[in-house]
């Protein structure tokens, strides 16, 4: 089955500089690869997602970028503030002919911002 | 649009009782999917229901069970419950009929706790 895999752990960075999450996964037939930010007791919340025919895509302040030949992905913040305190998650997935295998995650970077 | 819900928030069981988690998704949406989040194992998939069906497994045992009902509300049930059970037990729902993957969205969780 799918393997992803996520560093660092925990991420602290000024704020207003960049933070960058990355991920590698094990099977090349993934193609959905969404990044999920949770705050303390709260539900997960989709921030973007890549699928595997793109090679970036860019949300504000946040991008995401996937290399399918290295099987890797990345999240990058740019000019982070206080609010993006939080745990981030990233996930792989299959999807083949309208059925959609389960999110398999990474184990989640904490990430915080410094004042 | 309504998000999705989950009932109960919280429930404290104890150990060899069964417990049943209800999930309703984002309305139009068919796929539910459930997941367990712990501090040691990180967010994990227990199943996906489409149509009534469960359309893919995650690697749980068998006394995790699920069904979906014809309004695609799902309904997660484990049985002789254990303490490792203890965990936020998540549900996210998506479309579930296109043939490429779908973004999902999760429900605040059912906190279990087993005694």
């Amino acid at each position: 089955g799918e393997n992803v895999e996520q560093h660092p752990s925990t991420l602290s960075v000024q704020e207003g500089d960049s933070a960058v999450i990355k991920c590698t996964y094990s099977d090349s037939a993934s193609n959905y690869f969404p990044w999920y930010k949770q705050e303390l007791g709260k539900r997960p919340q989709l921030i973007i997602d890549i699928r595997s025919n793109v090679g970036e895509k860019k949300d504000q302040r946040i991008a995401v970028t996937l290399n399918k030949t290295a099987k890797h992905f990345s999240l990058h913040i740019t000019e982070t503030q206080p609010e993006d305190s939080a745990v981030y998650f990233c996930a792989a997935t299959t999807n083949s002919g309208g059925g959609a295998d389960g999110l398999t995650f990474g184990k989640g970077t904490h990430l915080i911002i410094q004042p | 649009k309504a998000g999705v819900t989950q009932t109960p928030r919280y429930l404290i069981k104890t150990r060899g009782q069964q417990v049943t988690l209800s999930c309703s998704p984002i309305s139009g949406h068919r796929s539910v999917s459930w997941y367990q989040q712990t501090p040691g194992q990180g967010l994990q998939f227990l199943f996906e229901y489409f149509s009534e069906t469960q359309r893919n497994k995650g690697n749980f045992p068998g006394r995790f069970s699920g069904r979906q009902f014809s309004n695609s509300r799902s309904e997660m049930n484990v049985s002789t419950l254990e303490l490792g059970d203890s965990a936020l037990y998540l549900c996210a729902s998506s479309l579930g009929w296109t043939s490429i993957p779908n973004e999902q969205f999760f429900g605040p969780g059912t906190r279990l706790t087993v005694l």
